[in-house]
Formats: structure tokens, sequence, C-alpha cells
């Protein structure tokens, strides 16, 4: 049982390139979320998939697509990288929300761009 | 919006020293509330949780109490250890649209001194 996994770890992209951040899970959870993570802002959500075949903005969607592609797996991604974006992003699941359950996070993938 | 507000860091102490973390929040409803923790290099991991006024979460010597009459969820540890040392993140549960997004302080590094 891996949990959340992320790829890739590190990735350094120039301006105006383009690329995918991929998320899988394999807790059979039913809602998956994508945040970043700034200096002194903590975790900001970009967007949210809170079943299979949905998605919705979160906070700070600009700039980024998201697929939900099946019920293990949910991408990001980055159409015309910016320095803006650079952060950490992390993948996060749950799998019961009107339980309250806990939301499960991945290990992140930093991101630079220049 | 909902918001939560930490305070502020770094923070650093000695081992078996007396720690808290100041949490509170606005939010409109009754929202879940989280302690995470982030060690070096990682992802996040669920500290505790509390889904309602009144409600004390703890693990690992750490407690924090929902206090919804001073919109509160301090975190504290009796006696902190070298290992406790991480970035601690105070959080909600902001549920609607099936999903549970959490709204995250800005976090508080903690340096633990031998």
């Amino acid at each position: 049982n891996a949990g959340v996994t992320q790829t890739p770890k590190f990735q350094v992209l120039k301006t105006g390139q383009s690329m995918t951040l991929q998320c899988a899970q394999d807790m059979n959870h039913n809602s998956m979320y994508w945040y970043r993570q700034d200096p002194g802002m903590g975790l900001r959500l970009i967007y949210y998939s809170a079943s299979e075949g949905t998605t919705d903005k979160g906070e700070v969607p600009n700039g980024y697509n998201v697929s939900r592609l099946n019920k293990r797996e949910f991408s990001l991604r980055l159409e015309s990288a910016a320095p803006s974006q650079t952060s950490v992003y992390f993948c996060a699941s749950i799998s019961d929300v009107v339980k309250r359950d806990t939301q499960y996070f991945g290990p992140g993938t930093r991101l630079t761009v220049l | 919006g909902n918001s939560v507000t930490q305070m502020e860091g770094p923070v650093t102490l000695s081992e078996e020293a007396f720690l808290t973390i100041n949490c509170t929040y606005t939010a409109t409803g009754y929202p879940s509330l989280f302690w995470y923790v982030q060690y070096p290099g990682e992802g996040l991991q669920l500290l505790l949780k509390a889904t309602k006024a009144d409600d004390k979460g703890s693990n690992k010597g750490f407690e924090a109490t929902y206090r919804k009459e001073t919109t509160s969820f301090h975190l504290e540890k009796g006696s902190v250890q070298v290992s406790d040392s991480a970035v601690y993140f105070c959080a909600l549960s902001d549920l609607g649209q099936g999903a549970q997004k959490l709204v995250f302080g800005q976090g508080t590094r903690l340096t633990i001194n031998p």
C-alpha cells in the first residue's frame, strides 16, 4: 500500500514550457486534490475532484488544468509555465468527505520555472 | 471566506520545554479542525484533528481543543523532543460540492535544540 504517489519529485522548466504532474492513490479514495505550497503562505487549493468524472476550481486555478483519468489518478497540467508557478505541489486524497475522514498527502513535486 | 491564522515563527525551544502554537480561525458553519506536520523534505502528515466544538484531538503527546467561543485550536505539548522539529500547519475543512477543501494557516517552523 503506497498511499499517494507523485511524479516527478523535482522538475525545472523554462518559461513557456508545458508539463504534467502525475498523482495516483491506491486507497480507493473518492476525492482528490491539488495544492501548492509557497513560503510563508501555507498550502492553497488549486483544483479538486470530488469524485471520478468531476473536477472543480479551488482558490488559485489560473494557469492550470486537471484531469481525473480514473478513480486512482488525478493529473495537473501547466500549459505555459511562468516563474510565478515555481512552488511545491502536493496531491491529496480522502475516502469519505461526509464522515470527515482524514486527507492523505503525497510527498510533493518541487517545480522551478526559470 | 474561511481563514486560518497561525502564530508566526520560527519558534526555537530547548528539549523538554512546553510548547504552544496558537491557531485561530474564521469560518461559517461548523468546520473540522486539523493540525498537520511536515518534516524536512516530506509531505504533510495528519497530527491530530477535532470534528466538533469541545472535542480534544491528541497524538504523540500533542493536544488541541476545539474552542468555538474563542474560535481557536491551539497546539500544545508538555515536553518537546528534538524529533519534534518540523513545520506545523493548522487547517480547517470547508465542506461543499462533495469535497473537503482544506484551508491552511501559513505554517510555524519549530526547532528543538538538545
